[in-house]
């Protein structure tokens, strides 16, 4: 089994400024790891995705993630964000064999002008 | 391709009726997931389908509810005699049986039991 913490919840942040999301997960067996944006009233997207290889993934809008294996996260970042990023962020892990996904909690981004 | 649907998008209903909920995945997408959303949590598994076999039931997945997905193409999602705690947002998603890490999600239907 495999379990993923949010560590925040809400993330104020003003246009144009850096932003940083945290994710840590926890699991006995290797997993992929992901980022998905849930924009109001619609389902998810995906942002991006770590199967294996480079530790750093590129995803749409900007944003980019880090996997590192020692500390077990894959934590979310943008340089500058902008007020259409303004939406509920969540991780998620799947195992390799059966690939259901286990999300964390989310963290709701709030883009101020 | 217009990608994953889900019919209907809102659904009020009162305590001990049912209700069915129906799924369209992406075009020969061999996976077919169900996930539930409650209001400030992210989705939690319930069940997934491979063609038309249903392969793992979460335990949240009580007895009250049954998903099918005849001839491996939409599936649908019945909850029987509801309960106020099974309001939430109910989410699918499909994906490719080969590259089936990357699952595309449906909009969701949101179900509110009086």
């Amino acid at each position: 089994a495999q379990s993923v913490t949010q560590l925040d919840s809400q993330v104020p942040v003003f246009e144009e400024a850096p932003v940083e999301l945290r994710c840590n997960y926890s699991s006995s067996v290797s997993v992929y790891l992901f980022w998905y944006v849930q924009y109001p009233n619609q389902g998810l997207q995906l942002l991006l995705k770590y199967l294996s290889g480079s530790t750093l993934v590129k995803g749409i809008n900007g944003f980019e993630a880090e996997f590192n294996k020692s500390q077990t996260s894959f934590h979310l970042r943008k340089p500058s964000v902008h007020i259409s990023d303004t939406a509920e962020y969540f991780c998620a892990v799947s195992n390799i064999n059966d690939y259901k996904l286990s999300f964390g909690a989310g963290t709701t981004v709030t883009v101020r002008a | 391709d217009t990608g994953v649907s889900q019919d209907p998008r809102h659904k009020i209903t009162k305590r001990g009726q049912n209700v069915t909920f129906r799924c369209d995945p992406i075009s020969e997408h061999n996976r077919l997931y169900w996930y539930r959303q409650t209001l400030g949590q992210g989705p939690e598994f319930l069940t997934y389908f491979q063609n038309e076999a249903q392969l793992e039931k979460s335990r949240l997945l009580s007895d009250r509810f049954s998903a099918e997905r005849p001839k491996g193409s939409f599936s649908t999602l019945e909850i029987q005699r509801t309960e106020q705690g099974d309001s939430a947002m109910y989410l699918c998603a499909s994906s490719w049986l080969t590259g089936a890490y990357e699952q595309y999600f449906g909009p969701g239907t949101r179900l509110t039991v009086t």
